[in-house]
C-alpha cells in the first residue's frame, strides 16, 4: 500500500515571498503520479501540478514548480511570489497509473499568505 | 475544459430521511468517478469508487447499504445516504477521470450535508 505524508501542518509566508512545502511518498511501484491539489477555503479542490514518475524533469506551472526525488521519494512544491489568493489547504497526492486507480492524500498542509 | 459538478450544494435534512447527490461531469465523458468525505481540517478520505455500467467498489469500512452509488452514464454519477443520521453530517466530494484519457482526477465543488 501506499502512504503520503506531508509533515508540515501549517506554514506562513509573506506576500512576494516564496515557500515550499514537504511530501514524501512511499511505494514499491515504479511508474506513478504525484500530484498537488489545493483546497482554498471555498473547498473546492483545484490542480496545481502534477508529475509523471517516469519523467526526470521537473514539472512547472507559472509560480509554482515542483522539486522531484524520485529516489528519495519525496516531492515538494515550490511556490515563487506568494500571492494572496494561494491562501489555501495545499494536498500532495499519489496514484498508480489507470484512470480507475484511486488518489492517496497526504494529510495536507495549512498555507497562509501574509501582508 | 475538465469540469465536474455537484447538486446540491448544501442539504440539510432530518434524521431518517435519504439525501441524493449528483455528480457530472460536463465536458467530458468519465467511466470512473470517485467519492469522498472530508471532515472539518482533515485530508479526504474515499468512500468508493463508482464505475459506469457496474457495481461501485467501496472502501473498507464504507456501509454498502448506507451509501448506494449508482453511476448509470459516462456523465452522472449519484451517492444516496439512505436513512441520514447526524452523523453522516460531511462534506462530500466526487472526482471524475477523463475515460480513456488522463491520469488526472477533476473534483466537483462538493456538497454540504446536515442531518438534524
Amino acid at each position: 500500500a501506499q502512504t503520503v505524508t506531508q509533515s508540515q501542518p501549517e506554514m506562513s509566508v509573506q506576500e512576494a515571498e516564496t515557500v515550499t512545502l514537504s511530501c514524501t511518498y512511499d511505494t514499491s511501484e515504479s511508474n506513478y503520479y504525484l500530484f498537488w491539489y489545493k483546497q482554498p477555503p471555498s473547498r473546492q479542490m483545484i490542480l496545481v501540478i502534477r508529475q509523471e514518475a517516469y519523467k526526470q524533469q521537473n514539472a512547472t506551472e507559472n509560480r509554482f514548480s515542483v522539486n522531484f526525488q524520485k529516489a528519495a521519494k519525496s516531492f515538494s512544491l515550490k511556490i515563487s511570489d506568494s500571492q494572496l489568493g494561494d491562501t489555501a489547504m495545499y494536498f500532495c497526492a499519489f496514484k498508480v497509473p489507470g484512470t480507475a486507480s484511486k488518489l492517496t492524500f497526504g494529510t495536507g498542509t495549512r498555507l497562509q499568505v501574509t501582508l | 475544459g475538465a469540469v465536474v459538478s455537484q447538486h446540491p450544494s448544501r442539504v440539510i435534512c432530518k434524521s431518517g430521511t435519504s439525501v441524493k447527490i449528483e455528480c457530472r461531469s460536463l465536458d467530458f465523458q468519465a467511466t470512473t468517478m470517485f467519492w469522498y468525505r472530508q471532515f472539518p481540517k482533515q485530508s479526504l478520505m474515499l468512500m468508493a469508487t463508482s464505475n459506469e455500467g457496474s457495481k461501485a467498489t467501496y472502501e473498507q469500512g464504507v456501509e454498502k447499504d448506507k451509501f448506494l452509488i449508482n453511476h448509470a452514464s459516462l456523465t452522472l454519477s449519484t451517492l444516496t445516504v439512505t436513512s441520514a443520521h447526524p452523523e453522516d453530517s460531511s462534506f462530500y466530494i466526487c472526482s471524475a477521470s477523463i475515460a480513456g484519457g488522463q491520469e488526472t482526477q477533476y473534483f466537483g465543488p462538493g456538497t454540504r450535508l446536515l442531518v438534524l
